[in-house]
C-alpha cells in the first residue's frame, strides 16, 4: 500500500531565507505526488503536482518541489520565505494508472515563518 | 464555479444527537471524497463515491457514520447518535474521476460534541 511520510511536524524559518518542507513517499511505480497547503480556518488548497517528465515542479505562489525517485522523496521548497507563507503543508501520493484511487496524505508539517 | 461548498461551517451538539453535514461538489467533477482532520490522527478519508456511487467506506469509523450521494450536486455524512470522539474537522473534495489533478476542498465543519 502507498504511503506517504512528512518527518518533521513543525519547521520554522527566518523570513527571506529558503525554506524546505521535507516528504518522503513509499509506492510501485512511479507515483502521482501533490503538496497541499491549509491556512487556518479554511480547507486544503492546491499547490503543485509531479505526474511525468521535468523532476523540478513550480507550482502556486512561488514554491517549487523536486522529485527524486532514488531517494523517494517530493520535498517542498522556496527561495525566500513570507511570513504569508505559515501555514499548513500536506503531501500526498497516489500510484500511476490506479484510476481513482483516493490520494492518501501525510500527517502535515506546520510552517512557521518569523519576521 | 463557487467551489465546494460545505454546510454548516460550524455545528456544536449534544452528545447523543443526530448530526448532518453537507456537501455541494463542484459541478461537472463525478468523484466526492470525505475526510476527518484531528490533531491526533491528522487527516483520514472516511468515503468516496464516484458517480454517486459508494467505492470504498472503510475509513468509516463505526456504524454510527453513514454518508449519502443521492445526486451528482449533493452529498451528506451522518453522525447517530455523536459522541464527543466525533469532535473534528470534516472535509469534503471533489474532483473528476481519472483526471490528473488535485483535489478541490469545501471549507470544512468544525464539529463539536459536548
Amino acid at each position: 500500500a502507498q504511503s506517504v511520510a512528512q518527518p518533521e511536524d513543525q519547521v520554522n524559518v527566518a523570513e527571506g531565507n529558503p525554506l524546505t518542507v521535507k516528504c518522503t513517499y513509499s509506492v510501485s511505480g512511479n507515483p502521482y505526488l501533490f503538496w497541499y497547503v491549509q491556512y487556518p480556518n479554511r480547507g486544503l488548497q492546491f499547490l503543485l503536482k509531479y505526474i511525468t517528465g521535468d523532476n523540478l515542479v513550480k507550482g502556486s505562489y512561488g514554491f517549487e518541489a523536486e522529485f527524486n525517485k532514488s531517494q523517494t522523496s517530493f520535498h517542498l521548497k522556496k527561495p525566500s520565505a513570507l511570513v504569508s507563507d505559515s501555514a499548513l503543508y500536506f503531501c500526498a501520493v497516489r500510484p500511476p494508472n490506479s484510476g481513482n484511487t483516493p490520494l492518501v496524505f501525510g500527517k502535515g508539517t506546520r510552517l512557521s515563518v518569523i519576521a | 464555479d463557487a467551489g465546494v461548498i460545505q454546510s454548516p461551517r460550524h455545528e456544536v451538539t449534544e452528545m447523543g444527537q443526530e448530526v448532518t453535514l453537507r456537501c455541494k461538489p463542484i459541478s461537472g467533477h463525478n468523484s466526492l471524497f470525505w475526510y476527518r482532520q484531528t490533531m491526533m490522527r491528522g487527516l483520514e478519508l472516511l468515503i468516496y463515491f464516484n458517480n454517486n456511487v459508494p467505492i470504498d467506506d472503510s475509513g468509516m469509523p463505526e456504524d454510527r457514520f453513514s454518508a449519502k450521494m443521492p445526486n451528482a450536486s449533493f452529498s451528506t455524512l451522518k453522525i447517530q447518535p455523536s459522541e464527543p470522539r466525533d469532535s473534528a474537522v470534516y472535509f469534503c473534495a471533489s474532483t473528476l474521476q481519472g483526471s490528473l489533478g488535485g483535489y478541490t476542498f469545501g471549507s470544512g465543519t468544525r464539529l463539536t460534541v459536548v
